[in-house]
């Protein structure tokens, strides 16, 4: 069906508050990746899931940051308490079966911005 | 760990050909990813590279040494569209991690 969803498309809050973004890879896909991306730098790699679970969490930047992903599909992504530095574009990615040679694509992104 | 290297800006005129190097050094290797984003988008895949060699997809091409740790990605017959940012990325060996440069900002001009 369509491309890779995320949501919101821009997400403002206020430092100290929890967000949840959401991702919906899409159908079929059974990998799915997540990616925050700060102004004018490259991709850091958060988190990768392969069905519902994550075989690597190791990029996620510290324990106020966790996802999940719920019947092989959608997956959220987490913020506790926020702080300034979280301010970035976070992207989703999804891909038909593992990391190896399928291409990933990726959604809009949503972008947060932390006051 | 990863590191990864990629020229931070290259300007190139429509026609023309262009070539963004990348080198790496990484603890563990699988594959290397080119992504073409342009301002205010998301990545999009133009290349995977497993084995050494020249990958050739249309106007764009995709090169690996292992050995040398060195990749590059060549844009030919470059048109205004091309300006973007190409990022070059490094899959480990853990499954599903790849690493990202700060990637390389094109500027095609007439």
């Amino acid at each position: 069906g369509a491309g890779v969803s995320q949501s919101p498309s821009n997400k403002v809050t206020e430092k100290g508050k929890d967000v949840e973004l959401r991702c919906d890879p899409i159908s079929g896909h059974t990998a799915l990746y997540w990616y925050r991306q700060s102004l004018g730098q490259g991709l850091e790699f958060l988190i990768y899931f392969q069905g519902n679970s994550a075989p690597d969490k190791s990029g996620l930047p510290s324990d106020r940051f966790s996802a999940e992903r719920t019947g092989g599909s959608v997956s959220t992504l987490t913020i506790q308490r926020t702080q300034q530095e979280d301010s970035a574009v976070y992207l989703c990615a999804s891909s038909f079966s593992g990391p190896s040679t399928d291409t990933q694509y990726f959604g809009p992104g949503t972008r947060l911005t932390v006051l | 760990g990863q590191n990864i290297d990629q020229p931070t800006e290259m300007t190139a005129t429509e026609g023309a050909i262009v070539q963004i190097n990348c080198t790496y050094q990484t603890s563990g290797f699988n594959g290397l990813f080119w992504y073409q984003q342009h301002a205010g988008e998301a990545p999009t895949f133009l290349s995977y590279n497993v084995l050494d060699g020249l990958e050739e997809k249309g106007r764009f091409s995709s090169f690996l040494s292992r050995s040398k740790g060195y990749s590059y990605l060549l844009l030919k017959e470059l048109q205004m569209k091309d300006s973007a940012s190409y990022l070059c990325a490094v899959q480990g060996t853990n499954a599903g991690k790849s690493t990202f440069g700060d990637g390389t900002t094109l500027t095609v001009k007439p």
